[in-house]
């Protein structure tokens, strides 16, 4: 089992849908999880984070954690073709320390008008 | 804001060539790391650094080293470039505190012929 698990897409929705990301993890001590989100060519680039239960809102962005049942997602509501990029899940894991982060092999998304 | 920078956007060589991969960030941050991103990969730790002069090797550690004689700076060197380290890599940096969100330098896109 890997320790940061994604759905590699491709993720499609039309313009103005939600799109919902997921990820699951392993290690059930994990700390922190992030969010990236990662143009085509670009480096990845930090949306949110979160720490605790629950949710966490940005804008359009709404990050869910749910260290019970060990799954974090992404919500982005109003989607935009500006949206359309591969988004990256990273937890800090107990284990990992020294700043190091897990990544998931990303999910692409891709919002159509 | 955070500020990470890597020497080239994208550099060409030829097999068995040394190469430097040079990171610069401007936030006093105790960690740095490299990453190498390949497609249906993902991110992948090549080493990482937590202090000056101290590294760590991460998942795929073979056919490279590191250098940090300065806080701010690290070094990523091919002894011996080869074909199948043709990738983007990533260089990243964090404070070693709190939430520890890393943030990424633009890339460097590495062609080996």
């Amino acid at each position: 089992q890997k320790e940061v698990e994604q759905n590699s897409g491709p993720l499609s929705v039309p313009e103005g849908a939600i799109a919902s990301l997921n990820c699951t993890y392993s290690d059930r001590g994990s700390q922190s999880f992030f969010w990236y989100r990662q143009y085509s060519g670009k480096s990845p680039e930090l949306i949110m984070f979160i720490y605790s239960n629950g949710d966490k809102e940005d804008g359009r962005f709404t990050a869910q954690l749910n260290k019970a049942s060990q799954y974090v997602s992404l919500l982005i509501r109003d989607s935009q073709p500006s949206d359309s990029a591969t988004y990256l899940c990273a937890v800090r894991t107990t284990y990992n320390q020294g700043g190091k982060l897990i990544f998931g092999q990303g999910t692409e998304l891709s919002v159509k008008p | 804001d955070v500020k990470v920078t890597q020497s080239s956007r994208y550099l060409v060589k030829r097999t068995g060539e040394k190469v430097f991969l040079e990171c610069v960030q401007d936030m006093d941050h105790e960690n740095m790391f490299w990453y190498r991103q390949d497609p249906g990969l993902g991110l992948r730790l090549i080493y990482f650094s937590y202090d000056v002069k101290m590294k760590e090797k991460g998942d795929i550690p073979e056919g490279y080293s590191v250098s940090r004689e300065k806080k701010e700076r690290f070094s990523l060197i091919l002894e011996s470039a080869s074909t199948n380290q043709t990738s983007m890599y990533l260089c990243a940096s964090n404070s070693g505190e709190g939430v520890d969100t890393q943030y990424f330098g633009p890339g460097t896109r590495l062609t080996v012929l």
